[in-house]
């Protein structure tokens, strides 16, 4: 079974600090994503890596980077926390294509989720 | 860009009544549906996903779905609800070329009641 862990299940920061959210998959998944989820909202996607060193925005980027710098690891930094970045923040991971032959690819596009971090800034 | 429209943000139904969660979606191209599910103070669990094969799909827990193309829609449907259903259900979307990201819909909270 596909296993994503996530550094904390609650955090409560103040104001102005900077926080890590660690994200780790053990089945040497290619693609890593971060969410956030809120009330109403959804999931909304934050940042996402296809490859180790690689990244690309979601649709709600701001306030927020991610560093991959080994394949199983993807973290979350709030550079300077603020009250409305309080949410719960999920990790997942996705294999990516698969070879299945010459110049032939599939692709599940199936996500795996990690049990969140419930992230307060007060 | 795709999108998902999950109707209705809560749905309550008896126990042993049928369910159904509704899920539209907008694709210019053919499209890979998933149906989530989220117990409190958890990470989602896939429950099913559509990837062009059979339109009607089974799933987990007693779940199935359909793949309707000419009315855009992926409903979940469950015959008898059970107390354990109760969570929310996330319907999302993507299609080939989409980058592997999925766009989700705002989620739709099952209660069940005895």
């Amino acid at each position: 079974d596909v296993k994503v862990t996530q550094s904390s299940r609650y955090l409560v920061k103040r104001t102005g600090e900077k926080v890590f959210l660690e994200c780790v998959q053990d089945m040497d998944h290619e693609n890593m994503f971060w969410y956030r989820q809120d009330p109403g909202l959804g999931l909304r996607l934050i940042y996402f890596s296809y490859d180790v060193k690689m990244k690309e925005k979601g649709d709600i980027p701001e306030g927020y980077s991610v560093s991959r710098e080994k394949k199983e690891r993807f973290s979350l930094i709030l550079e300077s926390a603020s009250t409305n970045q309080t949410s719960m923040y999920l990790c997942a991971s996705s294999l990516g294509p698969v070879s299945s032959g010459a110049n032939y690819f599939t692709n599940s596009y199936e996500q795996y989720f990690g049990p969140g971090t419930r992230l307060t800034v007060t | 860009a795709q999108s998902v429209t999950q109707l209705g943000s809560h749905v309550s139904v008896s126990e042993g009544a049928l369910v159904l969660l509704r899920c539209n979606y907008s694709s210019s191209v053919p499209p890979y549906l998933f149906w989530y599910v989220q117990y409190p103070n958890q990470g989602l669990q896939l429950l099913l996903k559509y990837t062009s094969a059979a339109t009607l799909v089974k799933g987990i827990n007693g779940f199935e779905a359909e793949f309707k193309k000419s009315e855009t829609s992926f409903h979940l449907t469950k015959p008898s609800a059970h107390m354990s259903d109760a969570a929310e259900y996330f319907c999302a979307v993507t299609y080939t070329g989409g980058g592997n990201k999925l766009t989700f819909g705002t989620g739709t909270q099952l209660k069940v009641e005895l």
